[in-house]
């Protein structure tokens, strides 16, 4: 149980294009799902918390413009990185927190952009 | 927030013998860590946790230990195996709220 999927697992594209990933809680209801950024050899860095159904609370630094959040299911959360340029280049992983026990992440597969 | 960007700190131990990571947490009010180890180019996988009610908490092989006076918290792994090289973090979290990760430690298990 506890499965957590991210889609796509890995993405090239030109600067300036919009990407979208999406993070699915498999076989449990997640009504917070949270979306990391994480760069070589170093930890996770919190991005952004999403609540279903509402918008999405962004740490201090990531830009909400860019940075576009959906929560429309219990679920499904889908990340859009707008206008992406080679900085923003990094492993993008989500997680899901089983609304039933409220504490335990379960951590998707995360997703490789590459923007050239 | 209170997520650390630092380069990661290395160990490296010979297979067989008893690995000891070490995280020190933050926020004097978090009431739940998690420990989980990440292989290169994969997400976090969930190892064990530990509530702020307990000293100790034991698992296959691991055993991890919280001493809150000084906010520590150590996974410690028996017998390591070539298998346990990955990239371990803890994680400090409030119940209800979101998770903060330590910097994390590179194991390497030396055949």
């Amino acid at each position: 149980g506890a499965v957590v999927s991210q889609h796509p697992s890995r993405v090239i594209c030109k600067s300036g294009t919009s990407v979208k990933i999406e993070c699915r809680s498999l076989d449990f209801q997640a009504t917070t799902m949270f979306w990391y950024r994480q760069f070589p050899k170093q930890s996770l860095m919190l991005m952004a918390t999403s609540n279903e159904g509402s918008k999405a609370t962004y740490e201090q630094g990531v830009e909400k413009d860019k940075f576009l959040i959906n929560h429309a299911s219990l679920t499904l959360s889908t990340l859009t990185v707008t206008s992406a340029h080679p900085e923003d280049s990094s492993f993008y992983i989500c997680s899901a927190r089983d609304w039933q026990t409220q504490e335990t992440q379960y951590f998707g597969p995360g997703t490789r952009l590459l923007v050239l | 927030g209170e997520n650390v960007g630092l380069h990661l700190p290395t160990l490296s131990v010979q297979e067989g013998d008893n690995s000891i990571i070490n995280c020190a947490y933050s926020n004097s009010a978090s009431d739940y860590f998690i420990w989980y180890k990440q292989e290169s180019g994969k997400g976090p996988q969930f190892i064990i946790d530990i509530r702020s009610n307990m000293d100790k908490r034991q698992g296959q092989r691991v055993t991890v230990l919280l001493n809150k006076t000084v906010k520590h918290l150590s996974l410690q792994i028996a017998a390591t195996q070539p298998g346990d090289s990955a990239v371990y973090f803890c994680a400090e979290n409030i119940i209800g709220n979101q998770f903060y990760f330590g910097t994390g430690t590179s194991l390497t298990v030396i055949p």
